[in-house]
């Protein structure tokens, strides 16, 4: 089993509309989640990341992400998506013992206005 | 400071050429990290040095040679690249090991083009 599952490869919203983007994460993994955006062309932004402090994240541009054990989910979502939310999608986890992250496949996020 | 830099930002090179890229953070982080991205693809792990020495090397081709000449500074050294290694290199540190949660901290990237 993957590690990290990220369903739907693409996700278009009109602007205003709720976004929702899912990750799963697989038991085996540290109860470190992170979500992670990327604009055409440039690097990986951190959006926020679950520590383990509080079951629901919040993050910058207005994205939250709710931790959920029992459905080994980390769904990243925002209320009113906006134009300048159209980028790529990362889900990651750590790997225990080991320095390095797993990332999901990704989700492309394209926002009509 | 909190951001890591790459230079160049565009390289283009032939088969025969022999680069570098350039990695830089002042931000104290010991662990540094050089991905591989491909269009619609998620980073793929090359390299990652803890405390300056080399801790993981995904069976990456001789071709790419890291080196870690401080703490502060990361390279990789390019030599007789292929087409197929034309792609988004990208750059990340962290303060310390990932799986007791921290972040990675990612570069702009460098876009390289094998000839």
């Amino acid at each position: 089993a993957q590690s990290v599952t990220q369903l739907g490869s693409h996700v278009s919203v009109s602007e205003g509309a709720l976004v929702l983007l899912r990750c799963n994460y697989s038991s085996s993994v540290p109860p470190y989640l992170f979500w992670y955006v990327q604009y055409p062309n440039q690097g990986l932004q951190l959006l926020l990341k679950y520590t383990s402090a509080a079951t629901l994240v919040k993050g910058i541009n207005g994205f939250e992400a709710e931790f959920k054990k029992s459905e080994t989910s980390f769904h990243l979502t925002k209320p009113s998506a906006h134009m300048s939310d159209a980028a790529e999608y990362f889900c990651a986890a750590a790997k225990y013992n080991f320095n390095k992250f797993y990332f999901g496949s990704g989700t492309k996020l394209n926002v009509k206005p | 400071d909190t951001e890591v830099t790459q230079t160049p930002k565009h390289l283009v090179m032939g088969m025969t050429n022999k680069k570098s890229l350039k990695c830089e953070q002042h931000m104290g982080h010991r662990a540094m990290y050089w991905y591989k991205q491909k269009a619609k693809k998620p980073p793929e792990l090359m390299f990652v040095y803890s405390y300056e020495k080399l801790s993981i090397n995904e069976s990456v081709p001789s071709r790419f040679s890291p080196e870690c000449p401080n703490s502060s500074l990361l390279n990789l050294h390019l030599h007789a690249l292929q087409p197929e290694d034309s792609a988004l290199y990208l750059c990340a540190s962290s303060p310390g090991v990932l799986h007791t949660g921290n972040e990675q901290f990612f570069g702009p990237g460098t876009r390289l083009t094998v000839l």
